[in-house]
């Protein structure tokens, strides 16, 4: 079983530009999440997505922060302009519930520099 | 609000000695607790997890985690350590409502041989 896909592995850009990643959740997965995580951090969510619907995206800054999932399968995050601030590793994570709670299975991330 | 403490950036231990990973909650109700480990390049992997039941947990590669309510704590644990074992380990937490999991900052083990 394939896992939770994402690209690019690695992503550099410079200020002001717009930069997007993408995620291939886990077949048959049909929560998938956003998380970010600066270094030295543990994962901070972003939004999750139930199917197509974002249930919890209280944690992603709308200003220049969007997402999307069509079909409730692949999603894409996206920032624009960035800045000089989000550069961190960018992870994705899908699960399914199973009984009494949810076994995240992570990508590898995306690991973005803003220069 | 639920969080969750990590109070050691890092643990050093020899191989084949014991080792605890400290993790401390706090949540609305009763607590979903787990461990993740996550090594250099790779994405996190979940290692165990908490619902309700026995109190000790076993979970992947040998590791076990213990739950204390009085104490809000979930500690990891393995007897004896090896040094492949040597990672960035994350407790993370949920309430009983089905948010997503709130993780700790991480712990980096180190396990000399």
């Amino acid at each position: 079983e394939a896992g939770v896909v994402q690209s690019p592995r690695y992503k550099i850009i410079e200020k002001k530009q717009p930069v997007a990643f993408w995620c291939n959740p886990i077949s048959g997965h049909n929560t998938l999440y956003w998380y970010r995580q600066n270094l030295g951090q543990g994962p901070e969510l972003l939004i999750r997505y139930e199917n197509e619907e974002a249930v919890d995206d209280s944690q992603l800054p709308k200003d220049r922060f969007s997402a999307e999932r069509l079909k409730g399968v692949d999603s894409t995050l996206k920032i624009q302009p960035a800045e000089l601030g989000d550069s961190a590793v960018y992870l994705c994570a899908s699960s399914a519930r199973d009984r009494g709670g949810e076994k995240l299975f992570f990508g590898s991330g995306t690991q973005l520099s803003v220069l | 609000a639920q969080s969750v403490a990590q109070p050691e950036d890092q643990v050093n231990v020899a191989e084949g000695n014991p080792l605890t990973v400290k993790c401390t909650y706090s949540v609305s109700g009763n607590p979903y607790l787990f461990w993740y480990v996550q090594y250099p390049n790779r994405g996190l992997q979940f290692l165990l997890k908490y619902i309700t039941g026995d109190n000790l947990v076993k979970g992947s590669y040998g590791f076990e985690a213990e739950f204390n309510k009085s104490q809000t704590s979930f500690h990891l644990k393995k007897p004896s350590a090896l040094v492949s074992d040597s990672a960035l380990y994350f407790c993370a937490v949920r309430d009983e409502a089905g948010t997503a999991l709130i993780f700790g900052k991480g712990t980096t083990l180190s396990v000399s041989s």
